[in-house]
């Protein structure tokens, strides 16, 4: 079975500051790791992912993530973070092993960031 | 720019009424989810399919519940009769299933309100 915690209901930040929306995972074997963003009103938009290689992963609007294996974990951060960043952030994990497609997701972070 | 379309976006009907929700995956896309999203379950997987075939719809209640892929250009859920509890954000997303580098395009959702 393969799981995903997100710890914080709510991440708050000042603009310009660095934020870390946290992540941890659950899984037989190796995992797939994803994080898609919510806005009000819309459907889950794709940020980034990680299958292999560089632990580091770089997405979409200047998000970044980091695959910590031994501590499970994998984080989505920002340098420096935008007003138009608030939104509800999910993390997903898959199996790779698994012979299914699914993708366990967790409950979601609302990211609030203030002018 | 290829995207999963829904519809309707907006849908309110009384309980026992009949509901469709359709969705139209991306061209190409050879696995198509339906999600269902609420406050207080987050985000569920109903039901999946790879080349239109049903591979997984444990959860889905069975009972009033059905999800079919009629082509390769249609999904359809379907629930009879409503409930109230079924009020949710209902999602479609479509997928290519290439190795395990694959993400999942989500649709922006039927707001679903049984009244």
């Amino acid at each position: 079975a393969q799981s995903v915690a997100q710890p914080e209901d709510q991440v708050n930040v000042a603009e310009g500051n660095p934020l870390t929306v946290k992540c941890t995972y659950s899984v037989s074997g190796n995992p797939y790791l994803f994080w898609y963003v919510q806005y009000p009103n819309r459907g889950l938009q794709f940020l980034l992912k990680y299958i292999t290689g560089d632990n580091l992963v770089k997405g979409s609007y200047g998000f970044e993530a980091e695959f910590n294996k031994s501590q499970t974990s994998f984080h989505l951060k920002k340098p420096s973070a935008l007003v138009s960043d608030s939104a509800l952030y999910f993390c997903a994990v898959r199996d790779k092993n698994s012979g299914y497609s699914t993708l366990t997701f967790g409950k979601g972070t609302m990211l609030l960031v203030s002018p | 720019d290829a995207r999963v379309t829904q519809t309707p976006r907006h849908k309110v009907t009384e309980m026992g009424q009949e509901v469709t929700m359709r969705c139209q995956p991306i061209l190409g896309h050879n696995t198509v989810f339906w999600y269902r999203q609420t406050m207080m379950q987050g985000l569920e997987l109903l039901a999946y399919f790879r080349n239109r075939a049903p591979l997984d719809d444990s959860g889905m209640p069975k009972d009033r519940f059905s999800a079919e892929m009629p082509d390769a250009t249609l999904a359809t859920l379907k629930i009879q009769p409503s409930e109230p509890r079924d009020s949710a954000v209902y999602f479609c997303a479509s997928g290519l299933r290439a190795g395990g580098s694959y993400e999942q395009y989500f649709g922006p959702g039927t707001r679903l309100t049984v009244t």
